[in-house]
């Protein structure tokens, strides 16, 4: 069955320092593999997504990931972090069959500390 | 409109009375999706449309709950007899085929007293 984990459920980081949130997933085939972001009383933004290709992906807000099947893993990095990237970030897997809906994680919150 | 409308934004109701949560996808988008966010249980999903046909149901947690689409447009998600454990946000999402990038709409807030 298809899960998503994400280890931290809160991560708090000081401006201006690197960030790197952790997504590990669990699915038969190739996955497709997406990050949201939700602000407080907002619904989900997509950062990025990965469809197929290049395993490194950029995003919007200076955003990347990086897909690495061998450790099921889809981690979201960014190298600076700003004060209005504190929020609730999401790491999901598309289901390519059926409904193709969206198993998510249960979220990491970020608080960025100035 | 630009994106995906949810209304009403917030809703309180009373334990067992019926309420009905709206969602406008984007226009277009011809896969439209219900999700639940709640504490304790985080994002789940409930039902998704091909256009106005519902092929997978099983993702309802009762049978109190029940959505529509038409036009392939509109979609309406409605919960009779509602339960404190109702008690959460309800989003919407669509996207321009299925197995494509869903993007969502900003929730319905329901609390059921």
């Amino acid at each position: 069955a298809q899960s998503v984990t994400q280890p931290d459920i809160h991560i708090t980081v000081s401006e201006g320092a690197s960030l790197e949130l952790r997504c590990n997933y669990s699915y038969g085939a190739t996955p497709y593999l997406f990050w949201y972001v939700q602000s407080p009383g907002q619904g989900l933004q997509l950062l990025l997504k990965y469809f197929s290709g290049d395993t490194l992906v950029q995003g919007i807000k200076g955003f990347e990931a990086e897909f690495k099947r061998s450790q099921s893993s889809f981690n979201l990095r960014k190298p600076s972090v700003h004060w209005s990237d504190a929020a609730e970030y999401f790491c999901a897997v598309g289901v390519q069959t059926g409904a193709n809906n969206l198993f998510f994680g249960t979220g990491t919150r970020l608080t960025v500390i100035p | 409109g630009a994106g995906v409308s949810q209304s009403p934004s917030n809703k309180v109701t009373e334990k067992g009375k019926d309420v009905e949560l709206r969602c406008d996808p984007i226009s277009g988008h011809t896969a439209l999706y219900w999700y639940r966010q709640s504490l304790g249980q985080g994002l789940e999903f409930l039902i998704y449309f091909q256009g106005n046909s519902a092929p997978d149901k099983s993702g309802l947690p009762s049978d109190r709950f029940s959505a529509e689409r038409t036009g392939g447009s509109v979609s309406t998600l409605t919960i009779q007899r509602t339960q404190q454990e109702d008690s959460a946000v309800y989003l919407c999402a669509s996207s321009l085929v299925q197995a494509e990038t869903q993007y969502f709409g900003p929730g319905t807030r329901l609390l059921v007293l």
